[in-house]
């Protein structure tokens, strides 16, 4: 099983670009998350969805857009990329019953 | 979901025990405790969790006391691989919520 799939791994922008970056889970999860990492910090939650069609905001939501394509598919879109978006995003999948959360490896994202 | 408290960073002796703290005091009777590592920049790992009774796999045990509002995770011999970033969270079960992280404690092993 390939767990949670992030796709680019790196990234550098300019900023006022766009891009989308992407996470696929095979583990029949139903629930998905998208967190982000600065240097030297903890994670933050900007995004999560609890089941298939619906997303909800966490706690740094502005300048990211959710969709859940599907059950396996949880993409999340930058549309006016700024520098103070450069960092590490993670997507992590879980289910809805005793289990821990199964985290990607993450994409490397800077803006210039 | 309940907050968690945890020290900024801790240092351990390799061979030795990493006793690694944890308060979570307004946790409900419905939340699990979970502990997670994260080495340099990787995805974070799941390590064990529990509910009330203590916790025990190949990688760590899990102290959880008996009212709950704190945990302990133990490595009982700490090695330079185990220095990473831990962070503790409380998870309610059967649904789906916002999984927040704190900032974890940096545990540095040293020969």
């Amino acid at each position: 099983n390939a767990g949670v799939t992030q796709t680019p791994k790196f990234q550098v922008l300019k900023t006022g670009q766009s891009m989308t970056l992407q996470c696929a889970q095979d583990m029949n999860h139903n629930s998905m998350y998208w967190y982000r990492q600065d240097p030297g910090m903890g994670l933050r939650l900007i995004y999560y969805s609890a089941s298939e069609g619906t997303t909800d905001k966490g706690e740094v939501p502005n300048g990211y857009n959710v969709s859940r394509l599907n059950k396996r598919e949880f993409s999340l879109r930058l549309e006016s990329a700024a520098p103070s978006q450069t960092s590490v995003y993670f997507c992590a999948s879980t289910s809805l019953l005793d289990s821990p959360l199964h985290f990607g490896n993450g994409t490397r994202l800077t803006v210039t | 979901d309940a907050k968690t408290t945890q020290p900024t960073s801790m240092d351990c002796a390799e061979g030795r025990a990493a006793n690694l703290p944890c308060n979570h005091s307004t946790i409900s009777g419905n939340e699990y405790v979970y502990w997670y590592r994260q080495i340099h920049s990787q995805g974070p790992q799941y390590i064990i969790h529990g509910l009330k009774n203590n916790e025990t796999n190949e990688m760590a045990s899990l102290i959880i006391t008996e009212d709950r509002k704190s945990s302990t995770l133990i490595l009982p011999h700490a090695t330079l691989r185990d220095t990473a970033v831990y962070y503790c969270i409380v998870r309610v079960t059967g649904t789906a919520s916002k999984l927040t992280f704190g900032t974890g404690t940096r545990l540095q092993v040293t020969l």
